[in-house]
């Protein structure tokens, strides 16, 4: 079952402009993973954050994570017109099954 | 970096064939690996478990005897879509679990490319 949720589904930005995403989960996790999915493409991992993190950075790339609100969000600066992606949080739980369930995604576009 | 491999990328059949589509671990052993399906525009939908040497555990909704997975090796799982219909037209993704171990223990995914099925 699809237990995160992302917002906004779609964001339409500027080149320059940063870009955030935010993803709402439900249930404890071990870690939380951002992936890019470029259309009809396979997934890029992006970064990965434990649940003892709180922030990690990864060149333009800023994640946070609150476990009190069950919440993480995705910090692109700078945005550039390659930064044109679907976007999608995925968590790992703590029931020892290893699964990762992902969350609905955002479509981001930059404009050029 | 760890790499995941699908084969093939891409297959079109008609209906009522079956279609094999293979996951490789290609420089890491895993011995848990997984299945999902995305439909156009739409998220990944975890399908199944697939666990080395025994039987895969599969999530609610998803027919077992439609989606046969085998994971026969510690870098190879393979899921058939029996008597595919055009519904099961999708892109499925495979990915693999990497355990990081030590003092910060953790499982990390590594997902392959992908397969787009069309069932004509």
């Amino acid at each position: 079952s699809q237990q995160g949720e992302e917002d906004p589904q779609a964001l339409s930005i500027q080149e320059g402009e940063n870009a955030t995403m935010n993803c709402s989960y439900k249930t404890s996790i071990n870690n939380l993973q951002w992936y890019r999915q470029n259309s009809g493409r396979g997934l890029v991992h992006l970064i990965l954050i434990r649940s003892n993190e709180r922030e990690k950075h990864s060149g333009r790339l800023r994640v946070t994570l609150d476990t009190s609100k069950k919440s993480s969000s995705l910090l692109i600066t700078a945005s550039r017109a390659a930064d044109t992606a679907s976007y999608f949080c995925a968590t790992g739980d703590t029931s020892g099954t290893y699964k990762y369930i992902f969350g609905t995604g955002t479509r981001l576009k930059v404009l050029a | 970096g760890a790499v995941v491999s699908q084969h093939p990328s891409r297959v079109i059949c008609k209906s009522g064939t079956s279609v094999k589509i293979e996951c490789r671990s290609l420089d890491f052993q895993a011995t848990t690996m997984f299945w999902y399906r995305q439909f156009p525009k739409q998220s990944l939908m975890l399908m199944a478990t697939s666990n080395e040497g025994s039987k895969a555990t599969y999530e609610q909704g998803v027919e077992k005897d439609k989606f046969l997975i085998n994971h026969a090796s510690l870098t190879l799982s393979t899921l058939t879509v029996t008597s595919a219909h055009p519904e099961d037209s999708s892109f499925y993704i495979c990915s693999a679990r990497l355990w990081r171990g030590g003092l910060r223990a953790y499982n990390e995914q590594f997902f392959g490319p992908g397969t787009r099925l069309t069932v004509l």
